[in-house]
């Protein structure tokens, strides 16, 4: 039962380009949405967040957008750098029910190329 | 910057010992969790932890997990009796608390090695 999906496992950019990650929910409790970054053999780090009564939030270089009707959201990274280059996590959470626990897709493995 | 430590990094045990697994959490931090990653696949919730009492847990947190803070620091994860399918990343996750910050801190996860 995947509520939180990332379709693609793998993503390569150039540097200096635009990196777009994307993650689709089924769940309509979800209200709150976060990116987390990977390293290997690190534990997930907070990037950014969005709130569902927001469209948009952006942070830096970073900036992530949610589409609710869609149920789609999505991080671009601009512009993108070498040091960018981990797995990506999307994660949502709500409210209905739920204690703040994540729930995570499976990532999406970004590398960006000098 | 305060962080998230986990203790310890890796863990090798035989299949039906038990194993304790410690995190301290960001010291005014009011929520704790813990997570975990087989290889491979996605971070999976396991626990949330709030005024000393479970709060919620998935279904993977069976009778054979529990969880415990100590004392004023220490929030552990104790498996009963380990089995091949509990060899796994564990991440133990703590925040301020709900209503509109939700993001968690993350410790480095230990590695556990079931043989």
């Amino acid at each position: 039962d995947q509520q939180v999906k990332q379709n693609s496992p793998s993503l390569s950019v150039q540097e200096g380009r635009i990196s777009i990650l994307n993650c689709d929910y089924t769940n309509s409790m979800f209200d709150y949405f976060l990116w987390y970054k990977k390293y290997p053999a690190e534990g997930p780090t907070f990037l950014i967040s969005i709130s569902s009564i927001k469209d948009k939030n952006e942070d830096g270089r970073f900036t992530v957008f949610l589409n609710k009707s869609a149920k789609h959201l999505s991080l671009h990274i601009v512009p993108s750098q070498p040091g960018d280059s981990a797995v990506y996590f999307c994660a949502a959470t709500g409210y209905g029910g739920s204690q703040g626990n994540l729930i995570f897709g499976k990532g999406t493995k970004l590398s960006v190329k000098p | 910057e305060p962080e998230v430590t986990q203790t310890p990094s890796h863990q090798v045990t035989q299949m039906g010992q038990e194993v304790i697994l410690r995190c301290v959490p960001i010291s005014n931090h009011l929520y704790f969790y813990w997570y975990r990653q087989i290889l491979g696949q996605k971070v999976e919730f396991l626990v949330s932890f709030y005024n000393n009492e479970i709060s919620e847990k998935s279904e993977i947190f069976d009778d054979q997990f529990s969880v415990e803070r100590p004392d004023g620091s220490n929030f552990t994860l104790k498996i009963r009796s380990t089995k091949l399918e509990d060899s796994a990343m564990y991440f133990c996750a703590s925040t301020k608390g709900l209503g509109e910050v939700y993001e968690q801190f993350f410790g480095p996860g230990t590695r556990l090695t079931v043989l």
